[in-house]
């Protein structure tokens, strides 16, 4: 089983709202990842945490915060967002990040600023 | 045939025919490389990776080729079905490090 969830499916949201996205795995990985995908570009990174701890921050704007509660959750939660922060919001994980792993995305969240 | 413009680059295909998508990747270092497929609407979905200390990798109808001498990555799917009409991405990871994507190519599979 490769598969990792994403909630809510689309989202749309005003300028002053807060919203959370939430994304979950149940294969054991201990490294999850938050991309931002637009429109006809590749992923780019956003957050890397490994053992629940956050690893990597790619100088993404304080108005996105991640946390991770447990070792299979994932959330991002959303403040005071941009318009131009309307993507594809996608959630990936691998075993660890010690090594070269796979990584396994899930569906995405896609996200409206309004 | 195979474009490339300001917008994603495509590759036309006929349906039964074999298609090959390029990738050209850039740290010589990178050891671990995947091709991913994206649907539309869909996040990517892992198709198969290889490691820098193989050449060639086979799946079911896809192959991966891995030229380290020129930095080159290839997918080849055999007799290309419509299911097969997606965006594919390469990934490029050097050990520690996070994976860098490739631009993409849009798979388009004529009937």
């Amino acid at each position: 089983d490769t598969e990792v969830t994403q909630t809510p499916k689309h989202l749309v949201m005003g300028m002053t709202n807060k919203k959370s996205l939430k994304c979950e795995q149940h294969m054991g990985h201990r490294a999850m990842y938050w991309y931002k995908q637009k429109a006809k570009k590749p992923p780019e990174l956003m957050f890397v945490y490994s053992y629940e701890k956050l690893s990597i921050n790619e100088s993404v704007p304080s108005r996105f915060s991640p946390e991770c509660p447990n070792s299979s959750l994932l959330n991002l939660h959303l403040h005071a967002l941009q318009p131009e922060d309307s993507a594809l919001y996608l959630c990936a994980s691998s075993r660890s990040t010690d090594t070269s792993q796979a990584q396994y995305f899930g569906p995405g969240t896609r996200l409206t600023v309004l | 045939g195979e474009s490339v413009g300001l917008h994603l680059p495509t590759l036309s295909v006929q349906e039964g025919d074999n298609s090959i998508i390029n990738c050209a990747y850039s740290n010589s270092a990178s050891d671990y490389f995947i091709w991913y497929k994206q649907e539309s609407g869909k996040g990517p979905q892992f198709i198969i990776d290889i490691r820098s200390n193989m050449d060639k990798r086979q799946g079911q109808r896809v192959t991966v080729l891995l030229n380290k001498t020129v930095k080159h990555l290839s997918l080849q799917i055999a007799a290309t079905q419509p299911g097969d009409s997606a965006v594919y991405f390469c990934a490029e990871n050097t050990y520690g490090q996070n994976f860098v994507f490739g631009p993409g190519t849009r798979l388009s599979v004529l009937p």
